[in-house]
Formats: structure tokens, C-alpha cells, sequence
């Protein structure tokens, strides 16, 4: 599976939208976006996943750019609740090698 | 909602102890993986089951750590004797099918002193 480089951290004020960019530059064809988030001591939460169109669900919008090298996960509307690390993955769909390479994801504090 | 269950949540244990813990996946999911995280870093998989068999374990320090899913359904890890650096965050996740998502757990807070 493809390397992903996220920041480590970011602050985000309450009610605004909080976009966490995730970098993929050798991402193959075959592979989709992952996003989870894991809220402090409790275990990873599927947010959305992609593979070159935009997605969209209740959660979140995921935006992947024309090349598929980076993306970028957005929250509408950030409230106190969001706040969590958020981990951004590349893998081929169905890959039962189901080794998700987390690495450290990025600390997103949502600030009321 | 079903939710994958661990137990216990949080274990204390002195260094060359056993220590076992227990994961019931959502009903019908044939997949389960147990994962260690260590604070600060993200979830590091030991092993992942098919049903009943093994699929891989290759990150599974062998000569202390142990997993079952006997029938199938629900599993337990196993770490004998444990040392310091056990000290993690031990998570179970569940998935039904090949193209489906997995569902994490809890979590048990293991701390070894």
C-alpha cells in the first residue's frame, strides 16, 4: 500500500469547516482513499473513502485532486465532538492483507 | 447498533504475568483482527482471522503472545508472561465481507507495571 504524509496537528475553531490535506504522490491506480479518526481511547472510526471523484457522506466530503496525489478531508461544520486523530490510508479495495498502515495521522482539536 | 465488544476495558498486570483478553466481533462478521497500539502511534496489527484460521500473524511476537477463535465467533489474546513494554492499547476490529469496512472495538488498556 501507497505512504500517506499528513500534518501532525491542526486546530480548528468550532462551527468552521476544518480541512486536513494528506499527501499520496505514490498512490497506484488501483488504490483508494481511506479516511478513519480515532477519538482519544477509543478505536478507529471509518469516516469515507474514495477513489477519484469527489465523496460526500453524513460525516464528511473527501476531495481527491486530478492526479490523485493528495487529498483533502473536510468537516462542514467542525464541533468539539470532532475532535480526534484522523488517519489518512491508501489500499486496493478487497486486499485481505489488511495491514492498515495508520502511522501517527494528524491531531486535529476542534477550539470553542 | 452492533458494536465489536471487548473486555475488560482497562487491565493492570506486574511484569511476568499472564494477561488474556477477550474480543466478541458484530454477529456474522468472519473476519477479526486484534491490533496493539502503543501511545501516540497508530494501531500496529499482531494478527487477523478468517473464521476460524489464521490468515496472518506475521507481527505476532510468538514466544509471549497467543490468539484463538476457536469456534469461529469470538476470540481471546493471550500475552505470558508480559513485560513493561506490553503497555498498550490492545483493539479488536470485526468485517463481514472482503469489500466491506472493519468496525473497531473499545479497546483494552493494558498497563504493565
Amino acid at each position: 500500500d501507497a505512504k500517506t504524509t499528513q500534518p501532525p496537528s491542526m486546530d480548528c475553531a468550532e462551527g468552521r469547516a476544518a480541512n486536513l490535506p494528506c499527501n499520496h504522490s505514490t498512490i497506484s491506480g488501483n488504490e483508494y482513499v481511506y479516511w478513519y479518526r480515532q477519538i482519544h481511547s477509543q478505536g478507529p472510526q471509518y469516516i469515507i473513502h474514495g477513489l477519484k471523484n469527489n465523496e460526500t457522506n453524513e460525516m464528511a466530503s473527501l476531495i481527491i485532486t486530478e492526479d490523485r496525489k493528495s487529498s483533502t478531508l473536510i468537516l462542514p461544520h467542525a464541533t468539539l465532538r470532532d475532535t480526534a486523530v484522523y488517519y489518512c490510508i491508501v489500499r486496493a479495495p478487497g486486499n485481505d492483507d489488511y495491514k492498515l498502515s495508520f502511522g501517527a495521522g494528524t491531531t486535529v482539536t476542534v477550539r470553542a | 447498533e452492533a458494536e465489536v465488544a471487548q473486555s475488560p476495558r482497562y487491565k493492570i498486570t506486574e511484569k511476568s504475568q499472564a494477561v488474556a483478553f477477550w474480543c466478541d466481533p458484530i454477529s456474522g462478521h468472519a473476519t477479526l483482527y486484534w491490533y496493539r497500539q502503543i501511545l501516540g502511534q497508530g494501531p500496529e496489527l499482531l494478527v487477523q482471522f478468517q473464521d476460524e484460521s489464521v490468515v496472518d500473524d506475521s507481527q505476532l511476537p510468538k514466544d509471549r503472545f497467543s490468539a484463538e477463535r476457536l469456534k469461529g465467533v469470538d476470540s481471546t489474546l493471550k500475552i505470558q508472561p508480559a513485560e513493561l513494554g506490553d503497555s498498550a492499547m490492545y483493539l479488536c476490529a470485526s468485517k463481514k465481507g472482503r469489500y466491506t469496512e472493519a468496525f473497531f472495538g473499545q479497546g483494552t488498556r493494558l498497563t504493565v507495571v
